[in-house]
């Protein structure tokens, strides 16, 4: 099976823009998860998607927020861009029966100059 | 949710046998162990889980003492490829972390020529 893929690998963007990341999970999962990844916080939990529904959220404000599609295709959107947003963003599928293993995508590397 | 304690960095060289161990007292009936590795800049790979005993597989062995206190993965033979921050996690079975994995700092591992 192919594995994740996230789309694009990088991005550079500029303060007060907006950016729209892909991730297509491993076929036949439906869960997508989202995390963002700082050299300063590690690794950090976004939200995750499961039947198209959101079914979990982290502590991230409201300027982050995502979609999934009957696919299983997930978007992540982050509004108003700032300096602080600059980071890899991750995106894992997960099988929902039986044990949670959740594979990981490439990234994106997002630069917000 | 069961915290888990490893340590910040380790050090090896060339065609060592590396052991990481893991410290995770609060672990619950239901959970799991997983181990993930990650390169800079790419996402955490998968490369081992298991509940208890042994569980080896083609790139590590993984060792669950009867307790379940603690784990400990063994990484055979180490080469400069295998420099990489190795994170322990423990996760319930069942669908139950609704897609949220909490990640520790991982643990530094380099190799040496």
């Amino acid at each position: 099976k192919a594995g994740v893929t996230q789309t694009p690998r990088y991005l550079i963007k500029t303060r007060g823009q907006q950016v729209t990341l892909s991730c297509s999970p491993i076929s036949g999962h439906r869960s997508v998860s989202w995390y963002q990844q700082t050299p300063g916080q590690g690794l950090q939990f976004l939200f995750e998607y499961f039947s198209e529904t959101q079914r979990n959220k982290g502590n991230f404000p409201g300027r982050f927020s995502g979609r999934q599609f009957s696919n299983s295709r997930s978007e992540m959107n982050v509004s108003t861009l700032e300096l602080g947003d600059s980071a890899l963003y991750l995106c894992a599928s997960m099988e929902t029966s039986g044990i949670d293993t959740q594979y990981f995508g490439p990234g994106t590397r997002l630069t917000v100059l | 949710l069961a915290k888990t304690t490893q340590p910040i960095s380790m050090d090896s060289y060339e065609g060592q046998e590396v052991n990481i161990t893991c410290s995770h007292n609060n672990i619950a009936t239901n959970d799991y162990i997983t181990w993930y590795q990650q390169f800079p800049s790419q996402g955490p790979r998968f490369i081992i889980q298991g509940y208890k005993t042994k569980v080896t597989n083609e790139v590590a062995s993984l060792f669950i003492p009867a307790d379940r206190k603690s784990s400990t993965l063994s990484l055979p033979r180490v080469s400069l490829s295998d420099t990489a921050v190795y994170y322990c996690l423990v996760g319930r079975v069942g669908g139950s972390t609704l897609g949220r994995l909490y990640f520790g700092r991982g643990t530094q591992l380099t190799v040496w020529p």
